[in-house]
């Protein structure tokens, strides 16, 4: 079955710390995309992809990094900076055509340690 | 910039009753606007789309939803609640279409459906 895998389902950081989320897509879809979900706030954008080799910025960057060398895979590193990371990470995709929804995987689940 | 409100944070339902959850949007141009729904520890699954054409559209598990341009609502609704509804909701609109094609989606906060066998 096609779908999207996100790796660890839980992940604990220390302090100083970068760790790094895996979201792998086997949909053979162009766009990818990082989320972050905190109680009562809904998802909230943190970096996209439209295509390989390219991805922008979304509502909260700062704090996070990302890479697309590969078109089925799209890893975000939490970052030091990001001060207060704690959260429910979610990874989605979708074609490039635009009426299309977005596919989701089950999440990672960061906590500090 | 386009905006989605979910103005009821929790629903309660009984079971067997209709029930709603709300959502109101705010985007320049044409909407394109889509319900998912997410039960603990899982990502978001896709329940529906409002495209163009009719303003009734049917989803999965017997979900539906109204568009009403006049009133920019795009409310979700099910004839007769499921105990196994219960999750969370969110409705979410899309940027208008680019010349690339795929936009971002704007989600709202989210409303949390329980089912009272």
């Amino acid at each position: 079955d096609g779908g999207i895998t996100q790796s660890p389902k839980y992940l604990f950081r220390k302090e100083g710390q970068n760790v790094t989320l895996s979201c792998e897509q086997n949909l053979n879809h162009d766009a990818m995309y990082w989320y972050r979900q905190d109680p009562g706030q809904g998802l909230r954008l943190i970096y996209y992809s439209q295509i390989v080799n390219d991805f922008q910025k979304g509502d909260i960057a700062e704090g996070y990094s990302v890479s697309r060398e590969k078109k089925e895979s799209f890893p975000l590193t939490v970052t030091s900076a990001q001060k207060n990371p704690t959260a429910f990470y979610l990874c989605a995709s979708s074609p490039r055509v635009s009426n299309q929804p977005q596919h989701f995987g089950d999440g990672t689940r960061l906590s500090i340690l | 910039a386009q905006s989605v409100a979910q103005p009821e944070d929790q629903v309660n339902v009984a079971e067997g009753n209709p029930l709603t959850v709300k959502c109101t949007y705010s985007v320049s141009g044409n909407p394109y606007l889509f319900w998912y729904v997410q039960y603990p520890n899982r990502g978001l699954q896709f329940l529906l789309k409002y495209i163009t054409g009719d303003n009734l559209v049917k989803g999965s598990y017997g979900f539906e939803a109204e568009f009403n341009k006049s009133q920019t609502s795009f409310h979700l609704k099910k004839p007769s609640a499921l105990v196994s509804d219960s999750a969370l909701y969110f409705c979410a609109v899309r940027d208008p279409p680019s010349n690339f094609g795929n936009e971002k989606l704007t989600f709202g906060t989210g409303t949390r459906l329980t089912i009272i066998p």
